[in-house]
């Protein structure tokens, strides 16, 4: 398996424009995760599904932040419009749970944002 | 607030030298997973501890999580500068019916640094 693709790895907009990340996750992993890394904060969940639905977005800061999963193959991670402090690093994990607990996360290679 | 605070934030020493990290939390965790991310690419993990007590080791790197569940530590013996990388620990939680939640809790991490 190729692992987890996400795309692009790098983008530079400006304030206002809308982003669109992309992610494809390990074919038969049922939980999608989106991270936001930055030094300040680390690494901070943003929103996870399973199964294709949003099961806990409560770390998406605004509305400006939305995610979508239409199937088990691809999720979306949109931002409009886009400020200065959105940008970081964004990552997407797959995952699964194994003997009960929540399996490794495989995570893709990021894409970097720079909001300018 | 972190659930899992990471000890130290950062730690730079010379090849050769041994070292500990550490993961602390209040809260229990049904097990807990150290990754380590290098520049430019998504957290991988190392190992996956389950059971209170257990010790595991990786060639020079030994992962011991507590008795009660709540913290856990990493020793590198003789350090390389390939184990150069953020070291981040991610604690995965039940919800109260017993099941897991299907998320982990990252730590802050340990940026290390091995000078040769």
């Amino acid at each position: 398996d190729a692992g987890v693709i996400q795309s692009p790895r790098h983008e530079v907009t400006e304030m206002g424009q809308e982003v669109t990340l992309r992610c494809k996750p390990i074919s038969g992993h049922d939980y999608l995760f989106w991270y936001r890394q930055t030094m300040m904060r680390g690494l901070e969940l943003l929103i996870y599904f399973n199964n294709n639905v949003p099961i806990d977005d409560s770390g998406m800061p605004e509305d400006r932040f939305s995610a979508k999963m239409p199937n088990a193959s691809f999720s979306t991670l949109k931002i409009q419009p886009s400020e200065p402090r959105d940008s970081a690093v964004y990552f997407c994990a797959s995952s699964f749970i194994y003997k009960g607990n929540t399996g490794e996360l495989f995570f893709g290679e990021g894409s970097r944002l720079t909001v300018l | 607030t972190q659930l899992l605070e990471q000890s130290p934030q950062f730690l730079s020493i010379q090849e050769g030298e041994n070292l500990t990290v550490y993961c602390n939390s209040s809260s229990v965790f049904s097990s807990l997973q150290w990754y380590r991310q290098e520049p430019g690419e998504g957290p991988v993990l190392l190992v996956t501890v389950v059971t209170g007590g257990e010790v595991k080791k990786l060639k020079r790197l030994t992962f011991q999580f507590g008795d009660a569940r709540k913290d856990s530590s990493l020793h590198i013996t003789a350090a390389q500068p390939g184990d150069t990388g953020l070291y981040l620990c991610a604690g995965d939680s039940k919800a109260d019916r017993g099941s897991t939640l299907g998320r982990l809790y990252f730590g802050r991490g340990t940026q290390l640094t091995v000078w040769p």
